[in-house]
């Protein structure tokens, strides 16, 4: 039962555009929404974060945008950079709940391309 | 100050074996995550402890495996007589507080090889 999905696993895109990567869920009850992006070898580093009282959050080249009614999330960069390549995960919870367990999709593997 | 921290970074285990996998979480955080990321996943969650308590532990397989947190040292994931599928990498969090917003730090992981 895979609540929290990520159906692209891999996308390519060239320096300085738009990557957007996509992400859907299936349990009414989450209400928090993150990004964690992964380097090989390296644990998960938090990225950006949304509530579901919002529809979008930005913090400098990151956006996070929200579509409640379609349980659908995506994280845009703008601009894309070398350096952004790595592997991002979308992770959901329920604050209603006592405990902040993360409930994460397979991952979306971005490279971007010099 | 220091982040997440767990040892071994790399364990290798004959089947049968047990394995022993230990988080330090950050300064001042006593809630703790574990979860696992098998080959071409994302990560599952495991269980969830405070000091002394485990609060959640739905992800658990219910046999083998095992954790705590004790009032004192580092929180500790168990996996007793390893078998081939529990070969992964097992990575640990630690935040402040029990909500979903509270920010969840991660550990560099450790990698479980077992041959």
């Amino acid at each position: 039962d895979q609540q929290v999905k990520q159906n692209s696993p891999s996308l390519s895109v060239q320096e300085g555009r738009i990557s957007i990567l996509n992400c859907d869920y299936t349990n009414s009850m989450f209400d928090y929404f993150l990004w964690y992006k992964k380097y090989p070898a390296e644990g998960p580093t938090f990225l950006i974060s949304i509530s579901s009282i919002k529809d979008k959050n930005e913090d400098g080249r990151f956006t996070v945008f929200l579509n409640k009614s379609a349980k659908h999330l995506s994280l845009h960069i703008v601009p894309s950079q070398p350096g952004d390549s790595a592997v991002y995960f979308c992770a959901a919870s329920s604050g209603s709940s006592n405990t902040g367990k993360l409930i994460f999709g397979q991952g979306t593997t971005l490279q971007v391309k010099p | 100050n220091a982040g997440v921290m767990q040892n071994p970074r790399h364990l290798v285990r004959r089947r049968g074996q047990e394995a022993r996998l230990r988080c330090s979480p950050m300064k001042g955080h006593s809630h703790v995550y574990w979860y696992r990321q098998l080959p071409e996943e994302g990560l599952k969650f495991m269980v969830y402890l405070q000091k002394e308590n485990i609060i959640d532990e739905s992800g658990m397989p219910k046999e083998r495996f095992s954790a705590e947190f004790p009032k004192e040292g580092p929180s500790i994931l168990r996996i007793q007589q390893v078998v081939r599928g529990d070969s992964a990498a097992y990575f640990c969090a630690s935040s402040l507080g029990d909500r979903g917003f509270d920010e969840q730090y991660f550990g560099p992981g450790t990698r479980l090889t077992v041959t």
